[in-house]
């Protein structure tokens, strides 16, 4: 059972480029989310979603645009990404909101 | 946004118990969460306590929640090399959680 698949695990930008995190869940869970990681700083929730075709702002939602064409991807994008930036990102995905379940973390760096 | 804190490091002797504190500040708060995280890896949740509940027992954790003070702590019994790793509580907030800035267990010999 994979549960929460995020991909990819390790990415270098330089800054102004793009990319895409994408994270999928064989649970059939409504809600997902995306969570950033930062030292001292605890969780803080970029974007959510709950449910297909719906997301919604979440605490840091800044330069991040996210979608969820199924149900069992949420993708999250960087349009032009800043040092600021980098950190650990984790997604995540529940019933509720309730127990969450996370994936195992995408380390990005922006030079 | 709400802030939940948390102590940012405890370190215990193996076999000691381990406490951790939590304040949050949303008292509506249906569920309080308490969530581990091991090196290189994901958050999973270890417990979790209703907001009309005093105390929860799981095994070797005992939850403890004074809603007045809106004070919640961890207690690890009789705590393992294996405990080390870093502890988040959390607060439900309508679709969110809101997380603390984890606390880091370092359990030594």
């Amino acid at each position: 059972n994979a549960g929460v698949t995020q991909t990819p695990k390790f990415r270098v930008l330089k800054t102004g480029q793009s990319m895409t995190l994408l994270c999928a869940q064989d649970m059939n869970h409504e809600y997902m989310y995306w969570y950033r990681q930062d030292p001292g700083m605890g969780l803080r929730l970029i974007h959510y979603s709950v449910g297909e075709g719906t997301t919604a702002k979440g605490e840091v939602p800044d330069g991040y645009n996210v979608s969820r064409l199924k149900k069992q991807n949420f993708l999250l994008g960087l349009e032009s990404a800043a040092p600021s930036q980098t950190s650990v990102y984790f997604c995540a995905s529940s019933l509720t909101n309730g127990e969450l379940f996370f994936g195992e973390g995408s380390r990005l760096t922006v030079l | 946004g709400e802030d939940v804190e948390q102590s940012l490091f405890l370190s215990v002797r193996e076999g000691d118990s381990s406490v951790i504190n939590c304040t949050y500040t949303d008292s509506s708060s249906t569920y309080l969460y308490w969530y581990k995280q091991e090196p290189g890896a994901g958050l999973q949740l270890l417990t979790y306590i209703f907001s009309n509940m005093d105390m929860k027992q799981d095994q070797r954790l005992t939850v403890l929640l004074n809603k007045k003070d809106k004070h919640l702590s961890l207690r690890i019994a009789d705590t393992q090399t294996g405990d080390s790793a870093i502890y988040f509580c959390a607060e439900s907030a309508g679709n969110m959680l809101t997380f603390g800035g984890g606390t880091r267990l370092m359990v030594k010999p």
